[in-house]
């Protein structure tokens, strides 16, 4: 069983198209998160949501809005898609914001091509 | 603010040698600091956590690592190194337990037959 999925795996694109990856926990865990990882494999925190409710948002174009349905879910879609929005993107999750239990888990990540 | 810092992009060591992956931090608070490892095309994998208790934690795939609160350090370690080891190898902090996950820069481990 796959614990953080995220589809699509990979996405090519046109620029000034708008497109969403998809994200689902089955680990029970209420907070999910999404990570940008460059070129040079630098990976940077974009958003958190604990139990459906946006706790992080860092520094990210609005263009970027992530949209929680559940707590097993955090997708992100992505409105006029540029050049510099070419990376992988990764979803991950944790067991909740308290507590030592707290490393999260990586879904596999999408990379998107913008051409 | 948070910060963490892993000095090296690259290390290489032969196969059957210690290995060494660095990693000092920053934060106000208590630190819950981690190490990841992520393959070629892959997600990243959660290799240990430091929480709070003995500063030597033992982790995944016989690695280990040990923190240092007078030098603010969590190096990463392994006796024997193994070519399957190369990997690019992630330390992450968070400030308190609800702190965002800040990672490293990432150090890219060469292990050579």
């Amino acid at each position: 069983d796959t614990a953080v999925s995220q589809t699509p795996k990979y996405l090519v694109t046109q620029m000034g198209n708008d497109k969403s990856i998809k994200c689902e926990q089955n680990l029970g865990h209420d907070t999910m998160y999404w990570y940008k990882q460059d070129s040079k494999k630098f990976l940077k925190i974009m958003f958190s949501y604990n139990n459906k409710e946006l706790i992080i948002n860092e520094t990210v174009p609005n263009r970027f809005s992530p949209k929680s349905p559940d707590k097993a879910h955090l997708n992100l879609h992505i409105n006029s898609l540029e050049l510099g929005d070419s990376a992988v993107y990764f979803c991950a999750s944790s067991r909740n914001r308290g507590g030592g239990n707290t490393e999260a888990f990586f879904g596999q990540g999408t990379r998107l091509t913008v051409v | 603010a948070q910060s963490v810092a892993q000095p090296e992009d690259q290390v290489n060591v032969a196969e059957g040698n210690p290995l060494t992956v660095k990693c000092t931090y920053s934060v106000s608070g208590n630190p819950y600091l981690f190490w990841y490892v992520q393959y070629p095309n892959r997600g990243l994998q959660f290799l240990l956590k430091y929480i709070t208790g003995d500063n030597l934690v033992k982790g995944s795939y016989g690695f280990e690592a040990e923190f240092n609160k007078s030098q603010t350090s969590f190096h990463l370690k392994k006796p024997s190194a193994l070519v399957s080891d190369s990997a690019l190898y992630f330390c992450a902090v968070r400030e308190n337990s609800w702190g965002k996950l800040q990672f490293g820069a990432g150090t890219q481990v060469v292990v050579t037959p």
